[in-house]
């Protein structure tokens, strides 16, 4: 069964600091993984998916991740962090089965200190 | 393009008293439709989802129930609310390679 764990349930930065949000991933089948965020009373937007093109994924708003299959690793980084960036960050891999669920993540909560 | 729209924003409900969140998606046929809720501070927990019309999963046995009347529309129903029923409910449909797309949400408060 697919499980998605992410690392840090608050993640704190400096303005213009480097953003790294950690995601693992288990899964019985080759994954489809994706990074989503939120902002306060938003629904969940997507920032990027990987979908076994490309190992390195770029997304919206200057965010990028990796998947590595030998770290089960989906890690979500952006070089400079903008003030804008302070959000929810949710990683979730899909079940690749007929529901098409996803499995999320518990959420880390990036703040981005000026 | 497709589109979720999600009513109303945001509802205040006394306990015991009954609730039914709509979710209507445009654009798209035939997608797998997903209701989530959120708890203050706390993850996301997918409570239904539904792959056709009439048809319906449950993922947590609780006090709500779904209903898919038509292709691309999808309701929320309670016959009668719990404080533990508050909280963020958001809608989602299906894109390509499992890619969801969620609405903008409904806050619930029970009071």
């Amino acid at each position: 069964a697919q499980s998605v764990t992410q690392l840090g349930s608050h993640v704190s930065v400096s303005e213009g600091a480097l953003v790294l949000l950690r995601c693992n991933y288990s899964s019985s089948v080759p994954p489809y993984l994706f990074w989503y965020v939120q902002y306060p009373n938003q629904g969940l937007q997507l920032l990027l998916k990987y979908t076994s093109a490309a190992t390195l994924v770029k997304g919206i708003n200057g965010f990028e991740a990796e998947f590595k299959k030998s770290e089960t690793s989906f890690h979500l980084t952006k070089p400079s962090a903008h003030m804008s960036d302070a959000a929810e960050y949710f990683c979730a891999v899909g079940s690749r089965d007929s529901s098409y669920k996803l499995i999320f993540g518990s959420g880390t909560r990036l703040l981005v200190r000026p | 393009s497709q589109t979720i729209h999600q009513w109303p924003a945001t509802l205040v409900q006394p306990v015991g008293s009954p609730l039914s969140l709509e979710c209507t998606v445009e654009g798209t046929s035939n997608p797998n439709l997903y209701w989530y809720r959120q708890a203050a501070g706390r993850g996301l927990q997918l409570l239904f989802y539904s792959v056709g019309i009439g048809q319906i999963s449950s993922e947590v046995p609780q006090n709500l129930s779904a209903s898919r009347p038509q292709d691309r529309q999808f309701i929320l129903s309670s016959k009668k609310l719990l404080l533990s029923d508050s909280g963020f409910y958001l809608c989602a449909y299906t894109g390509v390679q499992e890619t969801q797309y969620f609405g903008p949400g409904t806050r619930l408060l029970v009071l």
